[in-house]
């Protein structure tokens, strides 16, 4: 199975400034293809799971744009460019390359300082 | 919009049997793969099942942990997707979301149903 880990595991950041949560995979994650399947969800207190990126750097419609996905092969990053209180939750990645086994990592805690 | 919403949440004696269930609208129910991931209280996300759709002719795969003891099935007069769970553990206590899968990954998620095992 893929292992897929997640760092920090928890994120204190003052509001307005950057954020980055790292996210690595015991394998690549590239597929037969070419394509690499890495995504991003966000889980507010008390919601489901809303995913905000798909494909390592494809923004869903309305997520907004000061949250970016990047990386390749192994490691990847999320990147929120100026934190907003709304953006206080936990964020997981997923590997969606070793089908149909996808795995979660164990989730970064972004809290406010 | 896509909408999932499940029901069917229970507390339920270890070994005892519970289904689970997914209304679906918004969407063509035949078009996508649908699947069931699961929280446990406080920790992070698993998946659990999954049924491909129509193109896939609706195949089938279950994690290891509720191999032979999970079944999910589609009703497609209802569009709706169920997970038949016997044998369950105390491990099996979560939340359980139903999810729409696309682009190799969970687009669409519904609000979940609270499954807990216990005597």
């Amino acid at each position: 199975d893929v292992v897929v880990t997640q760092s920090p595991l928890i994120l204190p950041v003052t509001l307005g400034q950057p954020a980055s949560i790292s996210c690595r995979s015991s394998q690549s994650l590239v597929d037969r293809n070419g394509n690499t399947y890495l995504s991003w969800f966000q889980q507010r207190p008390g919601q489901s799971p809303r995913r905000l990126i798909f494909q390592v750097s494809n923004r869903d419609s309305g997520v907004p744009d000061r949250f970016s996905g990047s990386g390749s092969g192994t490691d990847f990053t999320l990147e929120i460019s100026r934190v907003e209180a709304e953006d206080v939750a936990v964020y997981y990645c997923m590997q969606g390359s070793q089908w149909p086994m996808y795995t979660f990592g164990q989730g970064t805690k972004l809290e406010i300082k | 919009e896509a909408q999932l919403v499940e029901t069917g949440g229970d507390l339920v004696q270890p070994g005892g049997s519970l289904r689970l269930s997914c209304a679906t609208s918004g969407f063509s129910f035949t078009s996508f793969y649908l699947a069931w991931v699961r929280q446990a209280p406080g920790k992070g996300l698993e998946w659990v099942a999954r049924s491909a759709n129509e193109n896939d002719r609706y195949v089938t795969d279950y994690a290891a942990s509720v191999k032979g003891r999970f079944t999910i099935s589609r009703d497609h007069s209802k569009k709706s997707v169920h997970l038949q769970m016997n044998s369950l553990r105390a491990e099996d206590t979560a939340v359980y979301y139903c999810v729409r899968e696309s682009w190799w990954s969970y687009e669409a998620w519904g609000r979940g149903t609270l499954v807990t095992v216990s005597s």
